[in-house]
């Protein structure tokens, strides 16, 4: 069972425009949602993060939206550069009692190719 | 760099050995975690341990287990390997607090091919 899903395996965007990666997710418990970047033999980068009692979290060209009701987040790059050319991985987790657990339940990623 | 560190950064060995992957955390945090990514799959949770003690379990087989030393750094031990645990084992750190919501900072991993 997926419980995050990003549904488009690729994405291609031109050098400058917005690039939009989007992320599913069917647990409701889920209430703190990470993008990470991945190059090939490296491990995760950390982008961006959004608590579920926010609907929007910026840094840089970095915004991440997160529709709720949806069970919907997206990853928008603006502008886009072609140093952004990497696998993007959504990733969530969900507190638990305690709250000493935050395992990371990810997506199956979209490679992004930002072309100059 | 994560501040995460993690030996070896490849492996080759053969079905029915054993293996030991060793991770030290960024500093200060205490939880670390271990995540598997094959070929054909995602990023998969194996396991946890925040300050010594396993905290959660994933997808992980009988055949691995791990612990988390009195310094904090952590091993993941394979045995009786089989081709498909061939593999990159990612480990993560962060800090968790109670009830927080954390990032996790990821090690640059270990490529472990098993023939």
């Amino acid at each position: 069972d997926q419980q995050v899903k990003q549904n488009s395996p690729s994405l291609s965007v031109q050098e400058g425009r917005i690039s939009i990666l989007n992320c599913d997710y069917t647990n409701s418990m889920f209430d703190y949602f990470l993008w990470y970047k991945k190059y090939p033999a490296e491990g995760p980068t950390f982008l961006i993060s959004i608590s579920s009692i926010k609907d929007k979290n910026e840094d840089g060209r970095f915004t991440v939206f997160l529709n709720k009701s949806a069970k919907h987040l997206s990853l928008h790059i603006v502008p886009s550069q072609p140093g952004d050319s990497a696998v993007y991985f959504c990733a969530a987790s969900a507190r638990r009692g305690g709250g000493a657990t935050n395992k990371l339940i990810f997506g199956t990623g979209t490679l992004l190719a930002v072309q100059p | 760099d994560s501040g995460v560190t993690q030996t070896p950064k490849h492996l080759i060995t053969a079905t029915g050995q054993r293996v030991t992957l060793r991770c030290s955390p960024r500093s200060g945090d205490l939880s670390v975690y271990w995540y598997q990514q094959s070929l054909d799959q995602g990023l998969q949770f194996l396991i946890q341990y925040y300050n010594g003690e396993e905290r959660a379990k994933g997808n992980i087989l009988e055949r691995f287990s791990a612990q988390q030393f009195p310094d904090l750094h952590s091993e993941l031990n394979l045995s009786s390997l089989e081709l498909g645990d061939s593999a990159l084992y990612f480990c993560a750190s962060s800090l968790t607090l109670a009830g927080g919501k954390e990032t996790q900072y990821f090690g640059p991993g270990t490529r472990l091919l098993v023939l």
